[in-house]
């Protein structure tokens, strides 16, 4: 697609519920890159995908969230028994560059979750 | 010490002003750097890259310090499309760290 495609756009969960975001990148982008933003804070790193291999996943906050990439396309973003502090919106974003090194990247419209 | 600091503003500045935000970074690895626009409830969007001999885009100039570790970016003429958070980007290794973005109010 032109852009990089998220769905859910909305998603409402009751604590304890498991949630699956989805990501489409833009076609052919190597890079994948899944971040968490709170209300008035910047994007915070979650993990990140070059073709399929999840090459850093650092920034995923606890072992209830978990991200795949099978076939170096789609990803998917799942948060098991979620809290209310998993509230915030998912963005994904995408770059044609290993690591998005030199020339930044793009990012969906995001998932917004809230945890209820 | 966060990676990438910023002041959250809120910047109000009339039509036609000229503002200046800062930011600093803390790891003097930092190979590459950006500033995004986001807009309320909106994904963040690549404003501009930064390099060291600083770039200019139309009204838009960005500047990069890598003795000092800072970044800066410079609105001339300010617009009222230009009302947004500005988000100052820093790449080290596979990762992009956010500041957390500074508010810019433009004002009739």
């Amino acid at each position: 697609g032109a852009g990089v495609s998220q769905s859910p756009r909305y998603k409402v969960a009751k604590r304890g519920q498991d949630v699956a975001l989805r990501c489409d990148p833009i076609s052919g982008h190597v890079s994948l890159f899944w971040y968490q933003q709170a209300l008035g804070q910047g994007p915070e790193f979650l993990t990140y995908f070059q073709n399929e291999a999840q090459l850093d996943k650092s920034g995923l906050p606890s072992d209830r969230f978990f991200a795949e990439r099978p076939e170096g396309s789609v990803s998917t973003l799942k948060i098991q028994r979620t809290q209310q502090e998993d509230s915030a919106v998912y963005l994904c974003a995408s770059s044609s560059v290993p690591g998005g090194l030199n020339y930044g990247y793009t990012f969906g419209s995001g998932t917004r979750l809230t945890v209820v | 010490r966060k990676e990438v600091e910023q002041d959250p503003g809120p910047f109000n500045v009339p039509e036609g002003a000229t503002v200046a935000f800062n930011c600093t970074y803390s790891n003097s690895a930092s190979q590459s750097f950006f500033w995004y626009r986001q807009d309320c409830r909106k994904e963040p969007k690549l404003l501009m890259s930064v390099y060291s001999s600083g770039n200019e885009d139309g009204r838009f100039t960005a500047q990069l310090n890598r003795a000092s570790q800072y970044i800066s970016l410079l609105i001339r003429d300010s617009k009222l499309s230009d009302s947004a958070t500005y988000l100052c980007v820093v790449n080290t290794g596979n990762q992009f760290y956010f500041g957390t973005g500074t508010s810019l109010t433009v004002i009739p």
